[in-house]
């Protein structure tokens, strides 16, 4: 069974600049999450989606940040502009309705020049 | 409000010695509580959790950790870790929707 996958591995762009991340998740999986893992601290949830509605995006920065999951499969996050402070981790995970354990992907690795 | 607390950052050992990583959570509600690692330049992958019942969970890779709820404790345990048992290892708890993590501690197993 193929895991969660995400694109790129990594991106250094400069600040103000735009970048997107894709992640696909496993074949199945209604619910899906876009987390943020700055360097020395654990993940935190920027969004999760339950098919292709918005189920907590609570801690989304949403005058920059923007995520979709259009059809109810992959899913798109964005940051424009980007700013320093971006740089971390982008982790997507992915579960199955109602379970308890998260399938994550390897991650974009995102530096902000 | 809910918490996970790692007390330790990194904990070296020598490789077949016995490891405890400690995990502290703080929660209003009764939680659900994981442990996940992270190998260099990979994802998460689940270890083990506590959703009830026995308070000892047995997990993957031969690590084992106890609910200790008057202690609000989920400490990790290993009898005989090896050099490839290095990696970060992350406490999470689920009260309500979602996942809250720790900061971490990294293992680092010595020859």
């Amino acid at each position: 069974e193929a895991g969660v996958a995400q694109s790129p591995r990594y991106k250094i762009i400069e600040k103000r600049q735009s970048v997107a991340f894709w992640c696909n998740p496993i074949s199945g999986h209604a619910t899906l999450y876009w987390y943020q893992q700055i360097l020395g601290q654990g993940p935190k949830l920027l969004i999760q989606f339950q098919n292709n509605g918005v189920v907590d995006d609570s801690q989304l920065p949403k005058d920059r940040f923007s995520a979709e999951r259009l059809k109810g499969v992959d899913s798109t996050l964005k940051i424009q502009p980007a700013k320093l402070e971006d740089s971390a981790v982008y982790l997507c995970a992915s579960s199955l309705p109602g379970s308890d354990e998260q399938f994550f992907g390897p991650g974009t690795r995102l530096t902000v020049l | 409000a809910q918490s996970v607390t790692q007390l330790d950052s990194q904990v070296p050992v020598f490789e077949e010695a016995p490891v405890e990583l400690r995990c502290n959570y703080s929660s209003s509600v009764s939680v659900y509580l994981f442990w996940y690692v992270q190998y260099p330049n990979q994802g998460l992958q689940l270890l083990l959790k506590y959703l009830s019942g026995s308070t000892l969970v047995k997990g993957i890779n031969g690590f084992e950790a106890e609910f200790n709820k008057s202690q609000t404790s989920f400490h990790l345990r290993k009898p005989s870790v090896h050099i490839s048992d290095t990696a970060e290892y992350f406490c999470a708890l689920r009260g309500f929707q979602k996942l809250v993590f720790g900061t971490g501690t990294r293992l680092l197993v010595s020859p």
